[in-house]
């Protein structure tokens, strides 16, 4: 059955350090690649998209790697503050089809001052 | 700004009532969704609807019913609520988009309480 698979442990950093967290991927074929943010009480909130035949995105302090054989995505926060304590989903959609999109449980980064 | 509206931020009804939760955005999105978050499970997909009167099952379709009659409104439907579908719900939209960045815009969620 299809499975995405995030650290259900929460992740803890010390503030300027770099944060990565772990996207894994079993029986998809996908098309694209995305990383939300979700603070507690509100719905996620989009910020990187990456597709199957890009190895690497950038937006400012975030970065985002995608490796199809492998079946994972790694997602960096670097020089991270204490603003970016959220809990980070990765979602999945697959090609063809209808567009659907399923996420992963997501992972609760902690950054502490 | 895209904006995706839940009607109730947080609701209780009771056990076999016949729920609606309403959801509406603002941008024109052919595909809508309906999620529900609880801890430990992360936000799986009940439904989602690309077109005006389409709708196909999302993984946990059971015990629910959706309708779109407008583009720009989703209703969830919980025809019976049972307690063990009190869990955050919420609703997104995003364009039909291909080879484009497409991502999905949510509602603040709804917080359904079935006692």
């Amino acid at each position: 059955s299809q499975k995405i698979e995030q650290n259900s442990e929460a992740l803890n950093i010390q503030e300027g350090k770099t944060a990565t967290l772990t996207c894994n991927y079993t029986n998809y074929s996908p098309a694209y690649l995305q990383w939300y943010r979700q603070d507690p009480g509100r719905g996620p909130v989009f910020l990187l998209l990456i597709r199957e035949n890009e190895k690497e995105k950038r937006k400012e302090r975030l970065k985002v790697t995608f490796d199809t054989t492998l079946k994972q995505s790694l997602f960096h926060i670097t020089a991270s503050q204490p603003a970016d304590s959220a809990t980070y989903l990765c979602a999945l959609e697959s090609s063809g089809g209808y567009q659907k999109v399923t996420f992963g449980t997501g992972t609760k980064l902690q950054v502490i001052p | 700004d895209v904006k995706v509206t839940q009607s109730s931020r947080y609701l209780v009804k009771r056990t076999g009532e016949k729920v609606f939760l309403e959801c509406v955005q603002d941008m024109d999105h052919e595909n809508m969704f309906w999620y529900r978050q609880d801890p430990g499970l992360g936000l799986r997909l009940i439904y989602f609807s690309y077109d005006v009167k389409m709708k196909e099952k999302g993984d946990i379709p059971e015990g629910y019913s959706v309708s779109r009659e407008k583009k720009e409104r989703f209703s969830l439907i919980l025809e019976s609520a049972s307690t063990n579908q009190t869990s955050m719900y919420l609703c997104a939209s995003r364009p039909w988009l291909t080879g484009a960045n497409a991502e999905a815009f949510f509602g603040q969620g709804t917080r359904l309480t079935v006692v």
